[in-house]
């Protein structure tokens, strides 16, 4: 089974700054990593995913993410961020295999950017 | 294109009343996934179909919820004697196909409380 840890509920940063927002994974195998945000009152939208190759993936909006298996982590960047990027984060794994794609999520992070 | 819809937007009931979510998948999007996102909590999976059959139905709590694709497309989630923990947002995806390499796109799912 895989479960995944945020280690930070809410960071709340200015704007232009620049924010990581942490994800630490455990499981048995290889693991697929996403990246997913939640805009309130809004679906979820896929921000970026690992699935092979590169460590370091970008993804939309300017956020990017660096797979670190030794650490078991998958922590999110943006060198500046900006108020429409306030919202919640959602880090994902999934087992690849016979787990049809199926996510587990964590628990989330609020990112809060102030003017 | 259109994207996930969910029906209703919100739901409020009764203890121990029977609901019926539904989803409308992307048109042509053969795999579907039910998540539960509790107050406070990332999603949680549910159930998951490919066509008309769920492959997966691990993460159905107990045998009060249950959900049938019978045509391959729309989905309904049924939940019957509802309890109060029942109360949550259930989030539907949809994907081209099953797996990590196909992206899940998310409704905005429907607010289910049970007073």
């Amino acid at each position: 089974a895989q479960s995944v840890t945020q280690l930070d509920s809410q960071v709340p940063v200015f704007e232009e700054a620049p924010v990581e927002l942490r994800c630490n994974y455990s499981s048995s195998v290889s693991v697929y990593l996403f990246w997913y945000v939640q805009y309130p009152n809004q679906g979820l939208q896929l921000l970026l995913k690992y699935l092979s190759g590169s460590t370091l993936v970008k993804g939309i909006n300017g956020f990017e993410a660096e797979f670190n298996k030794s650490q078991t982590s998958f922590h999110l960047r943006k060198p500046s961020v900006h108020i429409s990027d306030t919202a919640e984060y959602f880090c994902a794994v999934n087992a690849g295999g016979t787990s049809y794609g199926k996510l587990t999520f964590g628990q989330g992070t609020i990112l809060t950017v102030h003017p | 294109g259109a994207g996930v819809s969910q029906t209703p937007s919100n739901k409020v009931t009764e203890k121990g009343k029977y609901v019926e979510l539904r989803c409308d998948p992307i048109s042509g999007h053969t795999a579907l996934y039910w998540y539960r996102q509790s107050l406070g909590q990332g999603p949680e999976f549910l159930i998951y179909f490919q066509g008309t059959g769920a492959a997966d139905d691990s993460g159905l709590p107990n045998d009060r919820f249950f959900a049938v694709r019978p045509e391959g497309s729309v989905s309904t989630l049924k939940i019957q004697r509802t309890e109060r923990g029942d109360s949550a947002v259930y989030l539907c995806a949809s994907s081209e196909l099953g797996g990590s390499f196909y992206e899940q796109f998310f409704g905005p799912g429907t607010r289910l409380t049970v007073l």
